[in-house]
């Protein structure tokens, strides 16, 4: 079974440029999660979508992170712009139903924001 | 509010031997799951071992087994017979329903030979 894809694996951009993010679930989950994870920190959820629709984005900081799930599959995250504090890794994840289910993680973009 | 509260950021273990990695949660939900989450170098989270709270049982996987008390609001994952690809960032994570998967802030485990 193919496991959750992302990319790029590395990212290095000046503060105030733009950057995405692709993230592409196992095929059929419905639930797919984007979650920043700062160094020495467990992961923190940023958005949560359920097929095409967004679940939980209360802790998105919208006036620069923005998501989108197109068709119910693949994801981008975009940062515009970046902050020096977005410096992080961002997961991807994503589970059949959401509901209390094991989540298949991808391995992950980590974001130096110079 | 959710929390998960992992007091050991760093543990260590001899090759073979037993460890424990101890957590604590606060929910005021009754069902709820709970997880252990292993994150190596490559930083791929991996599923360890998961829990339903309306379940007394302990779960376990093979070496991998937990401590659940349920009115302690407690979960610790016991590591038996520790291996050195058991190297790796250890988070302790909480879900109600299809809500948030809440981490921990992780115990760092680093194995002896």
């Amino acid at each position: 079974e193919a496991g959750v894809a992302q990319s790029p694996r590395y990212k290095i951009i000046e503060k105030r440029q733009s950057v995405a993010f692709w993230c592409n679930p196992i095929s059929g989950h419905a639930t797919l999660y984007w979650y920043q994870q700062i160094l020495g920190q467990g992961p923190k959820l940023l958005i949560q979508f359920q097929n095409n629709g967004v679940v939980d984005d209360s802790q998105l900081p919208k006036d620069r992170f923005s998501a989108e799930r197109l068709k119910g599959v693949d994801s981008t995250l975009k940062i515009q712009p970046a902050k020096l504090e977005d410096s992080a890794v961002y997961l991807c994840a994503s589970s059949e139903t959401g509901y209390g289910e094991k989540l298949f993680f991808g391995s992950g973009t980590q974001l130096s924001v110079l | 509010a959710q929390t998960v509260t992992q007091s050991q950021p760093e543990m260590s273990v001899q090759e073979a031997e037993t460890v424990t990695l101890s957590c604590t949660y606060d929910t005021s939900e009754n069902n709820y799951y709970l997880f252990w989450y292993k994150q190596p170098p490559s930083r791929q989270m991996i599923l360890v071992i998961r829990q339903e709270a309306y379940k007394q049982q302990n779960a376990t996987e093979n070496r991998f087994s937990v401590n659940f008390q349920k009115a302690a609001k407690s979960f610790s994952l016991k590591i038996s017979d520790s291996q050195l690809g058991d190297t790796a960032m250890y988070f302790c994570a909480q879900q109600t329903g299809a809500n948030n998967l809440f981490f921990g802030t992780g115990t760092r485990l680093t194995v002896i030979p």
